[in-house]
């Protein structure tokens, strides 16, 4: 079956340094990827979303860098804060049939931010 | 707009005891989804509903029963509740036209003994 997996479980960063977080995703065939943050005890939330015709995507502290060649799809925070530590977590569309539209979503990488 | 609201927050069984998990949107969003989440998991999709009047299972539906009541409310039934579900459930909602993201509701913590 699909799979979107990390290659991290776990990350820990200096504050204001960079992180990378990085994802595997094994169907060539999807065509939107997703990345959610999800802080203890809550639901996760929408960071920044990329499609298959695309390379990167920029947004506020945020980019995500999508490798269709090798299949891998990265976020990177710039100039990480305490807020950020979280687990994140990807996410590919599952482009087939009726499940169009439904997430698969990876394991997760916990960030945790030193200060 | 209060988002995806889910209801109770926290829930403790026993085994065999029957329960519903109550989920409801106000974005008048199309879809919507039940996931449970494992320690050390991903998410992992229970059961879905395209449309108002439509279901169908996901990846781990055994054990568990939807109904989609109207287009805000979607609840997940637990019939006999077993240890193996203890979990967070999340249920999520999805405008479905010309957006992938889901919009995640707080979770309810389950513990079935």
């Amino acid at each position: 079956g699909e799979s979107v997996g990390l290659h991290l479980p776990t990350l820990s960063v200096q504050e204001g340094d960079n992180s990378i977080i990085n994802c595997a995703y094994s169907n060539s065939a999807s065509d939107y990827f997703i990345w959610y943050k999800q802080e203890s005890g809550k639901g996760p939330q929408f960071i920044i979303d990329i499609r298959s015709n695309m390379d990167k995507r920029q947004g506020q502290r945020v980019t995500v860098l999508l490798n269709k060649t090798v299949k891998h799809l990265s976020l990177q925070i710039a100039a990480t804060q305490p807020g950020d530590s979280a687990v994140y977590f990807c996410a590919e569309n599952a482009a087939y049939g009726g499940s169009q539209g439904n997430l698969i979503f990876g394991k997760g990488t916990k960030l945790s931010v030193k200060p | 707009n209060a988002g995806v609201t889910q209801t109770p927050k926290f829930q403790v069984l026993k085994t065999g005891q029957s329960m519903t998990l109550q989920c409801a949107q106000d974005m008048n969003h199309n879809s919507m989804y039940w996931y449970r989440q494992d320690p050390g998991m991903g998410l992992r999709l229970i059961y879905y509903s395209a449309s108002e009047g439509t279901t169908d299972k996901g990846e781990v539906p055994n054990g568990y029963n939807v109904s989609r009541l109207n287009k805000r409310e979607f609840s997940l039934r637990l019939e006999s509740a077993a240890p193996s579900q203890t979990s967070v459930y999340f249920c999520a909602s999805r405008p479905s036209q010309g957006s992938h993201e889901q919009f995640f509701g707080p979770g309810t913590r389950l513990t079935v003994l």
